[in-house]
């Protein structure tokens, strides 16, 4: 399968805490993209990276990407409640528009 | 307007009924897709149709139809469904490399 492998599966840590999820991958990709759903909604888009960038920033988040390892991470900074969401990585292959997602992080943020 | 329109909601329906989900974007996009969502899983691809045509169906079961109409619309067709395909399922449609998505209509089989 081409789905990717997220870690931690679940998250819980304190408002204003940063939080840092993981994802890794199997096959070459063109870009790595992070998405987040609210319990029960549709995901909406984050951010994207593309395969020639290492690092990018938007807001409170930002990710990495290392081809080498077939990896990128996700930190969200300065966590607030309303982050409290599942946040998933998603890969394509070259061109198809076959996006699949990874196994997800369930974040919980106390207040 | 970025926005997937998905309807209905909610839908329960017998196995041996006849529904159909449907999806609307008005954004151009030419590219649509049907993931199917399980609690606490990730949403898995279904289908995916490029410029109305269907490019991609990941071995999904024949009690599932799509049909794209028109470069705005996406149907899904139920069949004889089974419980174990009670489940989210999500519109989606993208131009370049973002992915937008509806809210999704939950479907119970019983």
């Amino acid at each position: 399968s081409q789905q990717g492998e997220e870690d931690p599966q679940a998250l819980s840590i304190q408002e204003g805490e940063n939080a840092t999820m993981n994802c890794s991958y199997k096959t070459s990709i063109n870009n790595l993209q992070w998405y987040r759903q609210n319990s029960g909604r549709g995901l909406v888009h984050l951010i994207l990276i593309r395969s020639n960038e290492r690092e990018k920033h938007s807001g409170r988040l930002r990710v990495t990407l290392d081809t080498s390892k077939k990896s990128s991470s996700l930190l969200i900074t300065a966590s607030r409640a309303a982050d409290t969401a599942s946040y998933f990585c998603a890969t394509e292959g070259s061109g198809t528009y076959k996006y699949i997602f990874g196994t997800g992080t369930r974040l919980k943020v106390l207040a | 307007d970025t926005e997937v329109t998905q309807t209905p909601k909610h839908l329960v329906m017998g196995m041996t009924n006849k529904k159909s989900l449907k999806c609307e974007q008005h954004m151009g996009h030419r590219a649509m897709y049907w993931y199917k969502q399980k609690a606490k899983k990730p949403p898995e691809l279904m289908f995916v149709y490029s410029y109305e045509k269907l490019s991609i169906n990941e071995s999904v079961p024949s009690r599932f139809s799509p049909e794209c109409p028109n470069s705005s619309l996406l149907n899904l067709h139920l069949h004889a469904l089974q419980p174990e395909d009670s489940a989210l399922y999500l519109c989606a449609s993208s131009q370049g490399n973002t992915i937008y998505f509806g809210e999704g209509s939950w479907l119970t089989v019983v």
